[in-house]
């Protein structure tokens, strides 16, 4: 079975720059997740799609971040404009539903010059 | 809010050591714990978890008991190898709809021959 794939793996781009990532979840996975992960720290939650709805968004910098799972499959995060803080790896994760065990991607790994 | 706290690292141990990581919690409800993992060059995955208070996890020789009463969920194993080096998270998933996970920062374990 294919595990979550992202691209892409790693990024490097300009402050005020914008950037894109994409995330594909298992099969059949209902549920995805964007989560990032600062160098030295666990990884945050951004969003968590249902399907195609936002079921929590209460971590994500909305003046900045957005994401978008248009058809309930693929998943892409956009940052307009990017700070030298943003610089992380950015993890998606699906799970098949609720409570169910959340399965990873390698991650993209951003740097903000 | 919701928060994990969990023993820094490195932890270097030797080869056949018995291995404890604390991890401890703060949650508004009823959450389920985890330990996930991340092998070198390697993306995260999940190494075991309990749902409710008294379960024990286990997976890999690895095993951690859900304490309401200490809000605890410590890792053990009896004999670590060197292929147990990674680094290890403690999380936390309130259940229900919004289930995305809340992490520790990670402990990097070290085990030398």
């Amino acid at each position: 079975e294919a595990g979550v794939a992202q691209s892409p793996r790693y990024k490097i781009i300009e402050k005020r720059q914008s950037v894109a990532f994409w995330c594909n979840p298992i099969s059949g996975h209902a549920t995805l997740y964007w989560y990032q992960q600062i160098l030295g720290q666990g990884p945050k939650l951004l969003i968590q799609f249902q399907n195609n709805g936002v079921v929590d968004d209460s971590q994500l910098p909305k003046d900045r971040f957005s994401a978008e799972r248009l058809k309930g499959v693929d998943s892409t995060l956009k940052i307009q404009p990017a700070k030298l803080e943003d610089s992380a790896v950015y993890l998606c994760a699906s799970s098949p539903g609720a409570k169910g065990t959340q399965y990873f991607g390698p991650g993209t790994r951003l740097t903000v010059l | 809010g919701n928060s994990v706290t969990q023993m820094e690292g490195p932890v270097t141990l030797s080869e056949e050591a018995f291995l404890t990581i604390n991890c401890t919690y703060t949650a508004t409800g009823y959450p389920s714990l985890f330990w996930y993992v991340q092998y070198p060059g390697e993306g995260l995955q999940l190494l075991l978890k309990a749902t409710k208070a008294d379960d024990k996890g286990s997976n890999k020789g690895f095993e951690a008991t859900y304490r309401k009463e200490s809000t605890s969920f410590h890792l053990e194993k009896g004999s670590v190898q060197v292929s147990d080096s990674a680094v290890y998270f403690c999380a936390l998933s309130e259940g229900g709809g919004a289930d995305g996970l809340t992490f520790g920062k990670g402990t990097h374990l070290i085990i030398q021959p």
